[in-house]
């Protein structure tokens, strides 16, 4: 039973076009969600959040949108740089008081950046 | 700044040997958590920790075990390896505030059964 779902096992863009990663969840408590990139032989590092009271977050040229009643999300990064390439994660978390804040994590996008 | 710190890096084992994954963190954080990657997959919850003496069960608990005897510690143990057990372990501490659960990663330790 996959929770959270991202459908593109990779996408590629070319240097300086928007990115957009996208991401769907099925369990209505989660609450708050993240974006983590990773790095071949690193460990996922945290890009950007939501929290299910907002529909956008942005950080420079990262912005996560949120849709709840479609239970989808995406993230978009413009302008796209080479540097940018890596495996991002779509996670979620917030199962009640009981979850440990534990996160639920989608398979991963591979996004390549061509310069 | 060390943050999540896991040893070792690499290992191979073979079917039936036992081992001890370790992490450490220096964050003061309460919770603590071990992920396994496989790959093409995401990561899988194993075990979690909401704080020293108490751990809970994750998605994939079957063939580990954790202690947490103190806030900076919690060690993943194999005791009887399996081919299936093959895969990219990661554990990650947080200090949830709020809403806000963001993890810490460690650099994850690549175990091969054999």
């Amino acid at each position: 039973d996959q929770q959270v779902k991202q459908n593109s096992p990779s996408l590629s863009v070319q240097e300086g076009r928007i990115s957009i990663l996208n991401c769907d969840y099925t369990n209505s408590m989660f609450d708050y969600f993240l974006w983590y990139k990773k790095y071949p032989a690193e460990g996922p590092t945290f890009l950007i959040s939501i929290s299910s009271i907002k529909d956008k977050n942005e950080d420079g040229r990262f912005t996560v949108f949120l849709n709840k009643s479609a239970k989808h999300l995406s993230l978009h990064i413009v302008p796209s740089q080479p540097g940018d390439s890596a495996v991002y994660f779509c996670a979620a978390s917030g199962e009640g008081e009981t979850s440990g804040s534990r996160l639920t994590f989608g398979e991963g996008t591979q996004l390549t950046v061509n310069p | 700044n060390a943050g999540v710190t896991q040893t070792p890096k690499f290992r191979i084992l073979k079917i039936g040997q036992s081992m001890t994954l370790q992490c450490t963190q220096d964050m003061n954080h309460n919770y603590m958590y071990w992920y396994r990657q496989d790959p093409g997959m995401g990561l899988k919850l194993i075990y979690y920790s909401v704080g020293a003496g108490i751990t809970d069960k994750g998605e994939v608990p079957n063939g580990y075990n954790v202690s947490r005897s103190t806030t900076e510690d919690f060690p993943l143990r194999l005791e009887l390896a399996a081919p299936s057990q093959t895969s990219v372990y990661f554990c990650a501490s947080s200090y949830p505030t709020g809403l806000n659960t963001e993890a810490f990663f460690g650099q994850g330790t690549r175990l091969t059964v054999v």
